[in-house]
């Protein structure tokens, strides 16, 4: 089975600070992987996606990293603000199936003044 | 804005009776979602459509209908609800042209089932 896992579940970080968030996964053959950010209330939107040959891509202070061998990815939230705090969720998706996504259970962000 | 607008928003209403939630989308995608959230757990797949009249079951699909009688519009329906389905429902559209495989979604519609 196809599976997603996201840790820590939760953290809480100061205003300015850099944190990182994991993500392993099993699903095979891959395709690609996504991060959402999903703030209270709201849907997720999308951060990055990175496909089997991508090692790192950033958008803004948020940076992801593919171990495509070891089948990890990082998201790395640089100089943190107060409106990082949200929910962020991977997503994997595999080749013959596009459309069946794999989704993690998220990481909540707390970003503390 | 990927253009997805889902109605309504909350709704409270008893075991038993029949809900609908609509997806509306502006943009003519082919590929519409149903997910439902709930804490603990990621996004789950309740149904999907890849055109009018073109539906198939996900993950979670028990006590759920879907409808799509036109591109613009897909109807989740709880048949009976119970309280098992109260949760967060969220709609999704697969982008196409450059954004091929990425999913927007909607706002969420929040379903409470005493």
């Amino acid at each position: 089975k196809n599976q997603v896992e996201q840790s820590p579940q939760s953290l809480i970080i100061l205003e300015g600070k850099n944190c990182t968030l994991q993500c392993n996964y099993t699903v095979s053959p891959f395709s690609n992987l996504r991060w959402y950010k999903q703030d209270t209330g709201r849907g997720p939107v999308s951060l990055t996606i990175m496909t089997f040959s991508e090692n790192t891509k950033s958008n803004g202070r948020y940076t992801a990293t593919l171990d495509a061998d070891t089948k990890q990815s990082s998201l790395h939230i640089t100089a943190s603000q107060l409106s990082d705090s949200a929910s962020y969720i991977c997503v994997v998706s595999a080749l013959s199936n596009d459309y069946k996504l794999s989704f993690g259970a998220g990481t909540t962000v707390t970003v503390r003044a | 804005d990927a253009g997805i607008t889902q109605s309504p928003r909350h709704k409270v209403t008893e075991t038993g009776t029949p809900v609908t939630l609509r997806c509306h989308q502006t943009e003519n995608h082919r590929y519409m979602y149903w997910y439902r959230q709930d804490p603990g757990h990621g996004l789950r797949l309740i149904h999907y459509s890849y055109g009018v009249k073109d539906t198939d079951k996900g993950e979670v699909s028990d006590g759920y209908s879907v409808s799509r009688s036109k591109t613009e519009d897909f109807l989740l329906t709880l048949e009976s609800a119970t309280s098992s389905q109260t949760s967060v429902y969220f709609c999704a559209i697969k982008g196409q042209g450059p954004d091929t495989g990425e999913l927007f979604f909607g706002e969420g519609s929040r379903l409470t089932v005493l």
